[in-house]
């Protein structure tokens, strides 16, 4: 079935700092990709997704590429806030319209 | 529009007890998906329903079982608790549950197994 592997953090940064959080899957097909950030003490937000290859997913400032050669879906942000402070989860479609979550970035991010 | 949510928002059981929890989708949506996310991991997939039908099922043991009523709505039953259970229990509504569509997560239920 699909899986994913995700940068394990914790993340620690500087506001202002360029962020990047690896991810890759493998997949049968082309999944959707999905980007969710949990911030503490809250449920999942949806942050970004790309539904087909070379899409790109954008919202806050954050970015993905849907990658079909390279199977990744990697996270960028230019210039991180402390507000950003947040665990970061990559997750492919599955075959039964499920998410295939990976165990999540923690990023910290320090003024 | 309201968002996805859930009940209740925190529940503590005893071993072998059983539990009910419950979910409503966002207005409009017809499938719902079950998650439990344990303690410093990612969520893991239980069950997603569409129009009252399990469409799927992930690697969970008998014990779990969910429905969903004619309003969408849902419910995830688990019975003859472990301590392994303790966990944040997610529900997600989505149109329709294709591969396509964002899942629309509700703040969770917190169950504790003592």
């Amino acid at each position: 079935g699909n899986s994913v592997t995700q940068m394990e953090g914790p993340v620690t940064l500087s506001e202002e700092a360029f962020l990047t959080i690896n991810c890759t899957y493998t997949a049968t097909g082309y999944p959707s990709l999905f980007w969710y950030v949990q911030y503490p003490g809250e449920g999942l937000q949806l942050l970004l997704k790309a539904t087909k290859a070379d899409d790109k997913g954008s919202n806050k400032g954050f970015e993905a590429t849907y990658r079909k050669e390279t199977t990744s879906f990697h996270l960028e942000k230019g210039s991180v806030q402390v507000s950003d402070s947040a665990v970061y989860f990559c997750a492919p479609g599955g075959s039964q319209g499920n998410l295939i979550f990976g165990k999540g970035t923690k990023l910290s991010v320090k003024p | 529009d309201a968002g996805v949510t859930q009940s209740p928002t925190h529940l503590i059981k005893t071993r072998g007890q059983q539990v009910t929890l419950r979910c409503s989708p966002i207005s409009g949506h017809k499938s719902v998906s079950w998650y439990q996310q344990v303690l410093g991991q990612g969520p893991q997939f239980i069950f997603q329903y569409y129009e009252k039908e399990e469409r799927g099922r992930g690697n969970f043991p008998d014990r779990f079982s969910a429905r969903q009523f004619p309003n969408y709505s849902s419910e995830l039953n688990v019975n003859a608790l472990l301590l392994g259970d303790s966990a944040l229990y997610l529900c997600a509504s989505s149109l329709v549950g294709r591969d396509t569509d964002t899942q629309y997560f509700g703040p969770g239920t917190r169950l504790t197994v003592l």
